[in-house]
């Protein structure tokens, strides 16, 4: 499965944008990059997807550099509410079906005024 | 539309009990899967289904977990006997069809059990 590499914590003020990288340096052509969040006591929540092309819906916007080894999740307006952990993750397609996420640690982002 | 159901929210037993966690999916979503959270980390799958028959169990510690979807709908997901390390958030998924292609899973709240 391909992996994933975040920073561990980021701080972002609110009403700033919030850039989070991601490496994924071993993705395959067919394979997707998810990105996820998980607000303290809830389930993950999921935020975009992407193949190649960047991408864009009401929570965020996902760049894809072009040889698809890393991306960067904007969260355009961040506010205290975008205080969680997000996490990067490829999707990888199982030999018999079905698709897996393989969550790393992911980036604590702390949202402060 | 209605997400991902999950019950009991928590629960605490003693090392050595049983425990079931139930999980109601999306509806009309054809997979479901149950992902173990441990304090830190980020979740771990255990198996998925795709309807009623098991596509991934290679990461179920098989030897005191048990999970089952017989209809194809809800599932339950069992631990017998439970051990200290067992303590963690069960989350379920579910997604439409859990094929190739786009296919976006759906996470329900989890259910948090502490082992003592």
């Amino acid at each position: 499965d391909a992996k994933t590499t975040q920073p561990p914590s980021m701080d972002c003020a609110e009403g700033r944008a919030a850039n989070l990288p991601c490496n994924h340096s071993t993705i395959s052509g067919n394979e997707y990059v998810y990105w996820y969040r998980q607000i303290h006591s809830q389930g993950p929540q999921y935020i975009i997807h992407g193949l190649k092309n960047n991408e864009t819906n009401e929570m965020a916007s996902l760049i894809i550099t072009e040889d698809r080894k890393s991306s960067t999740l904007i969260l355009p307006h961040a506010t205290l509410r975008d205080t969680a952990v997000y996490y990067c993750i490829v999707r990888h397609i199982l030999t018999g079906g079905g698709n897996k996420l393989t969550f790393g640690t992911g980036t604590q982002l702390k949202v402060e005024l | 539309e209605a997400g991902v159901a999950q019950s009991p929210r928590y629960k605490i037993i003693e090392k050595r009990q049983s425990v079931a966690f139930w999980c109601n999916p999306i509806s009309g979503h054809a997979t479901l899967y149950w992902y173990q959270q441990i304090l830190g980390q980020g979740p771990k799958l255990l198996i998925q289904f795709q309807n009623n028959g098991v596509v991934d169990d290679s990461q179920l510690p098989k030897d005191r977990f048990s999970a089952e979807r017989l209809k194809g709908v809800d599932s339950t997901l069992k631990i017998q006997p439970a051990k200290l390390e067992d303590s963690a958030v069960y989350l379920c998924a579910s997604s439409l069809r859990g094929t190739g292609g786009e296919e976006t899973q759906y996470f329900g709240p989890g259910t948090r059990l502490l082992v003592l």
